[in-house]
């Protein structure tokens, strides 16, 4: 299994362009989320979805959408690039809560963005 | 509201010395709490988490943590620390409720001296 797999790696963009961030799980897990990370504030929740064909507002939204369309893929779009949108994203995902539990979310290796 | 303070945004120790990487959380209702470790360049890996169980949980790599409701901490150790320790680490809090969103702590990079 791969796991959580994230493409690009890496990316420039100059301010006003627009990107889409790739996630895929293998692990059929139910509940995917992206966050970005930025020094100093740890990762903070920016979208999450809850299955196919759902999606949330997180913590810091703003400038952001995604699209759950597969079960297995979860998109992050930036419509209009920022410098202040210049972070890591990370994508997660996890199975479904049992009850009396908390499952772990496993995590890709990261989309480094710049923003110039 | 939750939220996660993670004390010392960077520590380090000796090869060999005890590890302590100190975590507080608010919660209005019992938790779920988490360490994850991120090694540079990489994403997250789940070191350890608490789901109310037991309260001294074991995780990989030697580490465990402890919850201490009464002082609302969550602290990370490990008796001797290694060369392949230093990393950043992150506390992270959960509700368990629904999607399970985490908050996470500002992060602890761990520098190990040889």
């Amino acid at each position: 299994n791969a796991g959580v797999t994230q493409t690009p790696k890496f990316r420039v963009l100059k301010t006003g362009q627009s990107m889409t961030l790739l996630c895929a799980q293998d692990m059929n897990h139910e509940y995917m989320y992206w966050y970005r990370q930025d020094p100093g504030m740890g990762l903070r929740l920016i979208h999450y979805s809850v299955g196919e064909g759902t999606t949330a507002k997180g913590e810091v939204p703003d400038g952001y959408n995604v699209s759950r369309l597969k079960k297995q893929n979860f998109l992050l779009g930036l419509e209009s690039a920022a410098p202040s949108q210049t972070s890591v994203y990370f994508c997660a995902s996890s199975p479904l809560r049992a009850a009396g539990n908390s499952e772990t979310q496993y995590f890709g290796p990261g989309t480094r963005l710049l923003v110039l | 509201a939750q939220s996660v303070t993670q004390l010392g945004s960077h520590v380090s120790v000796s090869e060999g010395a005890l590890v302590l990487l100190r975590c507080n959380y608010s919660s209005s209702v019992p938790p779920y709490l988490f360490w994850y470790v991120q090694y540079p360049n990489q994403g997250l890996q789940l070191l350890l988490k608490y789901t109310s169980a037991a309260t001294l949980v074991k995780g990989i790599n030697g580490f465990e943590a402890e919850f201490k409701k009464s002082e609302t901490s969550f602290h990370l150790t490990k008796p001797s620390a290694h060369m392949s320790d230093a990393a950043e680490y992150f506390c992270a809090v959960s509700l368990g409720e629904g999607a399970q969103k985490l908050v996470f702590g500002q992060g602890t990079r761990l520098t190990i001296n040889p």
